[in-house]
């Protein structure tokens, strides 16, 4: 079956400064990836997602980088703001419609 | 006008009470999903309908029967509630079709005494 991890399970960054979640994923059939942001009190958000035909797509502040050889994933924030404070979640699909979700990293920005 | 809707947010009973949690979207998305969240955060797909029809049910204790009235719903009834099944509960929809995101709606808090 599919896992999913995240390598730190908190990140404090400088207000301003640029922060970089990772997540391991350990099926190399999966071939569809999401960043999903949890505040708190509140259910996931979709933040950007990248196909496996892709190695990295950028959004507004955020990229997602994708390395399939070491299969890993990466999300990159630029300029952290105090609302970007949440819990990250990568998630991958594979095979049928299920999403399978890593356990989380919380980044708190500090102002 | 939230896109996906959960009630209640908060529900607290006692073991082995019989309770259900609504779910909405207004989407007109083809597929909605019920997640549970435990304590440390870990997120994991319970039940997933498209159009009304079951398509994945995850290792679920029987005691958790969705229903889908229509597609525009989805609802959690469970039975004879134990300690464990004390979580947050995260009904999500998608367009359909597996790499169409999924939007979640704000959760319901499960407390078992």
């Amino acid at each position: 079956g599919e896992s999913v991890g995240l390598h730190l399970p908190t990140l404090s960054v400088q207000e301003g400064d640029n922060s970089i979640i990772n997540c391991a994923y350990s099926n190399s059939a999966s071939d569809y990836f999401i960043w999903y942001k949890q505040e708190s009190g509140k259910g996931p958000q979709f933040i950007i997602d990248i196909r496996s035909n892709m190695d990295k797509r950028q959004g507004q502040r955020v990229t997602v980088l994708l390395n399939k050889t070491v299969k890993h994933l990466s999300l990159q924030i630029a300029a952290t703001q105090p609302g970007d404070s949440a819990v990250y979640f990568c998630a991958t699909h594979f095979g049928n419609e299920k999403l399978t979700f890593g356990t989380g990293t919380r980044l708190t920005i500090i102002p | 006008d939230t896109a996906v809707s959960q009630t209640p947010k908060y529900l607290v009973t006692q073991m082995g009470n019989d309770k259900s949690i609504k779910c909405e979207q207004n989407l007109g998305h083809d597929t909605m999903y019920w997640y549970k969240q435990d304590s440390k955060k870990f997120l994991k797909i319970m039940f997933s309908y498209n159009n009304k029809e079951l398509i994945i049910n995850e290792t679920v204790p029987n005691r958790f029967s969705p229903k889908s009235p229509d597609k525009a719903h989805l609802n959690l009834h469970i039975n004879s509630l134990e300690l464990g099944d004390s979580a947050v509960y995260f009904c999500a929809s998608s367009h359909s079709g597996r790499t169409d995101t999924q939007y979640f709606g704000p959760g319901t808090r499960l407390t078992v005494l």
